[in-house]
Order: C-alpha cells, then structure tokens, then sequence
C-alpha cells in the first residue's frame, strides 16, 4: 500500500520560504510523478506542479516564479519550496502521487499539513 | 487556465436519495475529467478518473458521465458515509484545476 507523508514547519513568516517534504512508502518515487496540491482554509484545492524521478517538473504558472519541487530517490522523498510568502499562502499541503501511465489522476494522498504564514 | 465549475455549490440531500452533480469545464478536455470526495479533515479521495472509470474500491452506487465541457457525478442511492465535499479536476491540459467544489448536507 502506498503511503506518502508531508513534513515540515507549521509556521513560516512572511516573505521567507516555506519548505515541505514528503516520504512516500510502499512503492519506489522513481516509478510515478509526484504532486503537490494545496487548499486555503474552508476554499477548493489548487495544483501547484509535479516532478518525475529524473527531475522533469511541471509547475502551475500562478505560482511558477516561486516554486521548486526537487527530488531525493536515495531517500524516496521530494520537496516544495515557495519562496516570498504571504498570507495567501497559508493552506493545508498535501503530496500526492500522480499516475501519468494512461489517464493523468492524483490516485494516493498525503494526509495534509498545515502551513500558516504569520509573523 | 480551463476554469472548472461545479453546480450546485452545495445540495441538501437524504439517505436515499438519488444525486446528481455537473461539472462544465470552459474548454473541451475529452474525457480528462476525474471524480474526488473528501471528507473533514481528510485528504480527497479518487472516486472516478477518465469521466466514468471507478477507482479500484469505490462502491457501484458512483457513476460517472459526459464527454467535452460537461460531465455528471451521480450517485444512485445516498448513503451516510456519502456526505462529503465533492470535486471535479481536469487532466486535459497543464495546470491542472479542480471545480470550486459541492458539499452534500444532511437534510
């Protein structure tokens, strides 16, 4: 059973970074893309760009100047970082595994964590 | 961006119940359309990826339709477990984008 798990700090202050990993568990990261997804507090979910083990990224263009996903097959982790945040930014952070083999779905999640943006 | 919007934006709904949720995308993405429930608290789960696949688990009672700009979520007879928030998501086209969202309410 694949299982994947955010960490991270739950409180980043403005205009630093915020920085997030997620361990994924029970299947190899160098078989599928990896997501991240996030979901400001009561509003909808917003992709914010996946990466391949080879480090091929895709990021949504809202957020490109900003982000990187990076990937660490030794320890079958990847990571966010979003740089400059505000207060727009605070959100519950989920990784997801993305299954782009036939018709493209976010098919295992995380269970989320919270990140706040305040000083 | 395809903009994905969901109707209604909540429904009051009995055990029961036969449901219905559209989801209109503002372009056509084929059948890239894909089904997500989730719960307080909870991650979102898949429930039905290429318009009307069932994800391995999720019970028969899930059904999905439609092809282009308008895709339908039915469920046939509600159950208690079924009350949820539920989300369409398009995988036609970078970035991807989720519907705003329906909230099933007890009624």
């Amino acid at each position: 059973q694949v299982q994947l798990q955010e960490s991270g700090p739950g409180l980043v202050k403005p205009s630093e970074t915020l920085s997030l990993t997620c361990t994924v568990s029970g299947d190899s990261i160098s078989n599928f893309y990896w997501s991240w997804i996030r979901q400001p507090p009561g509003k909808g979910l917003e992709w914010i760009g996946y990466i391949y083990y080879n480090g091929n990224t895709d990021y949504n263009p809202s957020l490109k100047t900003r982000v990187t996903i990076s990937v660490d097959t030794s320890k079958n982790q990847f990571s966010l970082k979003l740089s400059s945040v505000t207060a727009a930014d605070t959100a519950v952070y989920y990784c997801a595994r993305y299954d782009a083999s036939g018709y493209y779905l976010f098919d295992y999640w995380g269970q989320g964590t919270l990140v706040t943006v305040s000083s | 961006d395809i903009q994905m919007t969901q109707s209604p934006s909540s429904l009051s709904v009995s055990v029961g119940d036969r449901v219905t949720i559209t989801c209109r995308a503002s372009q056509s993405i084929s059948r890239y359309l894909n089904w997500y429930q989730q719960k307080p608290g909870k991650a979102p789960k898949l429930l039905i990826y290429a318009t009307s696949t069932l994800q391995s688990g999720v019970p028969s009672r899930f059904s999905g339709s439609g092809s282009g700009t308008a895709f339908t979520l039915a469920i046939s007879s509600l159950q208690p477990e079924d009350f949820a928030t539920y989300y369409c998501q398009q995988s036609y086209i970078t970035p991807y984008t989720f519907g705003q969202g329906t909230k099933l309410e007890i009624k």
